[in-house]
Protein backbone atom coordinates (compact mmCIF):
# COMPACT_ATOMS: atom_id res chain seq x y z
CA UNK A 1 0.00 0.00 0.00
CA UNK A 2 1.20 3.42 -0.67
CA UNK A 3 2.20 5.98 2.01
CA UNK A 4 1.53 8.81 0.03
CA UNK A 5 -1.17 8.73 -1.94
CA UNK A 6 -2.38 11.82 -5.01
CA UNK A 7 -5.28 11.88 -6.85
CA UNK A 8 -6.16 12.05 -9.44
CA UNK A 9 -3.06 10.54 -11.54
CA UNK A 10 -3.67 13.17 -14.73
CA UNK A 11 -6.19 15.41 -15.31
CA UNK A 12 -6.93 17.29 -18.29
CA UNK A 13 -8.67 20.77 -17.61
CA UNK A 14 -9.71 24.21 -19.24
CA UNK A 15 -8.32 27.63 -19.02
CA UNK A 16 -10.43 29.25 -15.97
CA UNK A 17 -11.82 25.98 -14.66
CA UNK A 18 -11.50 25.41 -10.74
CA UNK A 19 -9.19 22.26 -9.88
CA UNK A 20 -8.34 20.62 -6.50
CA UNK A 21 -5.81 18.18 -6.29
CA UNK A 22 -5.69 15.70 -3.26
CA UNK A 23 -3.47 14.19 -1.00
CA UNK A 24 -3.21 11.61 1.32
CA UNK A 25 -0.83 9.65 3.63
CA UNK A 26 -0.63 7.00 6.27
CA UNK A 27 3.04 8.28 7.34
CA UNK A 28 1.41 9.86 10.30
CA UNK A 29 3.56 12.80 9.51
CA UNK A 30 2.85 16.34 10.39
CA UNK A 31 4.10 18.19 7.40
CA UNK A 32 3.25 18.15 4.25
CA UNK A 33 4.53 19.92 0.95
CA UNK A 34 3.21 20.66 -2.61
CA UNK A 35 5.85 21.18 -5.51
CA UNK A 36 5.56 21.25 -9.35
CA UNK A 37 7.83 19.94 -11.56
CA UNK A 38 8.96 21.21 -14.63
CA UNK A 39 11.11 20.05 -17.60
CA UNK A 40 14.47 21.65 -16.41
CA UNK A 41 12.85 23.57 -13.56
CA UNK A 42 13.71 20.69 -10.77
CA UNK A 43 10.89 20.96 -8.15
CA UNK A 44 9.46 24.24 -6.66
CA UNK A 45 8.02 24.73 -3.67
CA UNK A 46 3.90 26.12 -3.81
CA UNK A 47 2.90 25.33 0.02
CA UNK A 48 3.57 23.19 3.03
CA UNK A 49 1.66 23.34 6.32
CA UNK A 50 3.64 21.64 9.43
CA UNK A 51 0.57 21.17 10.93
CA UNK A 52 -3.30 21.44 10.82
CA UNK A 53 -3.27 24.77 11.82
CA UNK A 54 -0.16 25.77 8.92
CA UNK A 55 -0.24 27.27 6.19
CA UNK A 56 3.17 28.44 4.32
CA UNK A 57 3.69 30.03 1.34
CA UNK A 58 6.60 28.40 -1.09
CA UNK A 59 8.68 29.58 -3.46
CA UNK A 60 5.70 29.81 -6.54
CA UNK A 61 1.81 30.12 -4.25
CA UNK A 62 0.76 33.02 -6.77
CA UNK A 63 -2.01 31.09 -8.34
CA UNK A 64 -2.48 28.22 -5.95
CA UNK A 65 -4.18 27.64 -2.69
CA UNK A 66 -4.41 25.34 0.11
CA UNK A 67 -6.53 23.26 2.71
CA UNK A 68 -5.20 21.09 5.58
CA UNK A 69 -8.22 19.38 6.69
CA UNK A 70 -6.44 16.87 8.76
CA UNK A 71 -3.30 15.44 9.76
CA UNK A 72 -3.25 13.07 6.58
CA UNK A 73 -4.86 15.37 4.22
CA UNK A 74 -3.65 18.73 1.94
CA UNK A 75 -5.18 19.35 -1.00
CA UNK A 76 -3.56 22.03 -3.49
CA UNK A 77 -6.57 24.26 -5.59
CA UNK A 78 -6.10 26.52 -8.68
CA UNK A 79 -8.90 28.37 -8.61
CA UNK A 80 -8.83 29.79 -12.31
CA UNK A 81 -6.36 27.22 -14.37
CA UNK A 82 -4.50 28.79 -16.90
CA UNK A 83 -1.94 27.15 -19.49
CA UNK A 84 1.30 27.75 -17.63
CA UNK A 85 0.36 26.07 -14.48
CA UNK A 86 0.21 22.66 -16.82
CA UNK A 87 3.22 20.50 -14.92
CA UNK A 88 3.96 17.63 -13.03
CA UNK A 89 2.28 18.51 -9.23
CA UNK A 90 3.80 16.27 -6.20
CA UNK A 91 2.59 15.86 -2.57
CA UNK A 92 5.46 15.03 -0.30
CA UNK A 93 5.14 14.19 3.86
CA UNK A 94 7.88 14.43 6.20
CA UNK A 95 8.75 14.04 10.01
CA UNK A 96 10.32 16.86 12.21
CA UNK A 97 12.11 14.55 14.69
CA UNK A 98 13.49 12.30 11.72
CA UNK A 99 17.20 12.96 10.99
CA UNK A 100 17.57 14.83 6.95
CA UNK A 101 14.18 16.33 7.09
CA UNK A 102 13.38 12.75 4.29
CA UNK A 103 10.60 13.70 2.48
CA UNK A 104 8.62 11.16 1.10
CA UNK A 105 6.89 11.82 -2.26
CA UNK A 106 3.33 10.75 -3.80
CA UNK A 107 3.51 9.31 -7.13
CA UNK A 108 2.54 12.61 -8.96
CA UNK A 109 -0.78 14.19 -10.77
CA UNK A 110 0.03 15.16 -13.99
CA UNK A 111 -2.31 18.39 -15.06
CA UNK A 112 -2.50 19.58 -18.79
CA UNK A 113 -4.61 22.87 -18.91
CA UNK A 114 -5.60 23.66 -22.37
CA UNK B 1 13.57 32.42 -6.39
CA UNK B 2 16.82 30.43 -4.91
CA UNK B 3 17.60 27.21 -7.08
CA UNK B 4 20.59 25.01 -6.78
CA UNK B 5 22.43 24.68 -10.27
CA UNK B 6 22.74 20.84 -10.80
CA UNK B 7 25.25 19.90 -14.03
CA UNK B 8 24.84 18.19 -16.14
CA UNK B 9 20.92 18.42 -17.24
CA UNK B 10 21.05 15.25 -19.14
CA UNK B 11 23.44 12.27 -19.67
CA UNK B 12 23.55 9.54 -21.65
CA UNK B 13 25.87 7.01 -21.29
CA UNK B 14 26.62 2.88 -22.05
CA UNK B 15 26.20 0.12 -19.46
CA UNK B 16 28.58 0.00 -17.13
CA UNK B 17 30.25 3.44 -17.28
CA UNK B 18 30.83 5.58 -14.12
CA UNK B 19 28.29 8.88 -14.05
CA UNK B 20 29.14 11.81 -12.06
CA UNK B 21 26.63 14.85 -11.41
CA UNK B 22 27.59 17.81 -9.18
CA UNK B 23 25.33 20.92 -7.71
CA UNK B 24 26.39 24.25 -6.65
CA UNK B 25 25.31 26.84 -4.92
CA UNK B 26 25.86 30.63 -3.61
CA UNK B 27 24.61 29.91 -0.10
CA UNK B 28 25.75 27.41 2.49
CA UNK B 29 23.44 23.99 3.40
CA UNK B 30 23.46 22.74 6.24
CA UNK B 31 22.42 19.26 4.80
CA UNK B 32 22.61 17.87 1.22
CA UNK B 33 20.09 15.09 0.15
CA UNK B 34 20.41 13.23 -3.08
CA UNK B 35 16.89 11.75 -4.75
CA UNK B 36 16.08 9.52 -7.82
CA UNK B 37 13.27 9.71 -9.81
CA UNK B 38 12.05 7.08 -11.77
CA UNK B 39 9.53 7.49 -14.57
CA UNK B 40 5.69 7.83 -13.42
CA UNK B 41 7.22 8.27 -9.80
CA UNK B 42 7.75 10.16 -7.22
CA UNK B 43 11.55 10.98 -5.92
CA UNK B 44 12.95 8.97 -3.43
CA UNK B 45 15.81 9.79 -1.31
CA UNK B 46 19.45 7.99 -2.03
CA UNK B 47 21.69 9.72 -0.06
CA UNK B 48 22.13 12.28 2.98
CA UNK B 49 24.89 14.29 4.11
CA UNK B 50 24.69 16.37 6.98
CA UNK B 51 28.65 17.44 7.65
CA UNK B 52 30.82 19.10 5.60
CA UNK B 53 33.70 17.08 4.01
CA UNK B 54 31.48 14.06 4.67
CA UNK B 55 31.91 11.58 1.99
CA UNK B 56 28.91 8.86 2.43
CA UNK B 57 28.41 5.32 0.19
CA UNK B 58 25.38 3.36 -0.84
CA UNK B 59 25.95 0.55 -2.59
CA UNK B 60 27.36 2.33 -6.44
CA UNK B 61 26.74 5.18 -5.03
CA UNK B 62 29.00 7.68 -3.42
CA UNK B 63 28.19 11.44 -2.37
CA UNK B 64 30.53 14.26 -0.57
CA UNK B 65 29.39 17.30 1.25
CA UNK B 66 31.32 19.95 -0.02
CA UNK B 67 33.97 21.32 2.65
CA UNK B 68 32.38 24.93 1.72
CA UNK B 69 28.80 23.76 2.26
CA UNK B 70 27.88 25.21 -0.70
CA UNK B 71 28.34 22.41 -3.34
CA UNK B 72 28.09 18.44 -3.49
CA UNK B 73 28.45 15.81 -5.66
CA UNK B 74 26.79 12.31 -6.84
CA UNK B 75 29.21 9.31 -8.35
CA UNK B 76 27.35 6.11 -9.60
CA UNK B 77 29.75 3.20 -10.37
CA UNK B 78 29.58 0.67 -13.16
CA UNK B 79 25.75 2.06 -14.44
CA UNK B 80 22.71 -0.72 -14.75
CA UNK B 81 19.73 -0.05 -16.47
CA UNK B 82 17.76 0.49 -13.93
CA UNK B 83 20.00 3.67 -12.83
CA UNK B 84 17.49 5.72 -15.77
CA UNK B 85 15.93 8.11 -13.91
CA UNK B 86 16.36 12.04 -12.62
CA UNK B 87 18.44 12.72 -9.78
CA UNK B 88 18.29 15.91 -8.21
CA UNK B 89 20.30 16.92 -5.39
CA UNK B 90 18.40 19.29 -2.48
CA UNK B 91 20.20 21.81 0.10
CA UNK B 92 18.51 22.44 3.15
CA UNK B 93 19.01 25.10 5.70
CA UNK B 94 16.89 25.10 8.45
CA UNK B 95 13.36 25.21 9.07
CA UNK B 96 13.51 21.88 7.41
CA UNK B 97 12.12 23.32 3.62
CA UNK B 98 14.59 21.61 0.91
CA UNK B 99 15.51 23.51 -1.94
CA UNK B 100 16.01 21.08 -5.20
CA UNK B 101 18.40 21.73 -8.25
CA UNK B 102 16.58 21.47 -11.47
CA UNK B 103 17.71 17.65 -12.01
CA UNK B 104 20.23 15.48 -14.18
CA UNK B 105 18.40 13.04 -16.44
CA UNK B 106 20.34 9.99 -17.13
CA UNK B 107 20.02 7.53 -20.05
CA UNK B 108 21.38 4.32 -20.16
CA UNK B 109 22.60 2.62 -23.93
CA UNK B 110 22.77 -1.17 -23.24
Amino acid sequence: DADVTQTPRNRITKTGKRIMLECSQTKGHDRMYWYRQDPGLGLRLIYYSFDVKDINKGEISDGYSVSRQAQAKFSLSLESAIPNQTALYFCATSDPTAPYNEQFFGPGTRLTVL
Amino acid sequence: GQQLNQSPQSMFIQEGEDVSMNCTSSSIFNTWLWYKQDPGEGPVLLIALYKAGELTSNGRLTAQFGITRKDSFLNISASIPSDVGIYFCAGQRGAQKLVFGQGTRLTINP
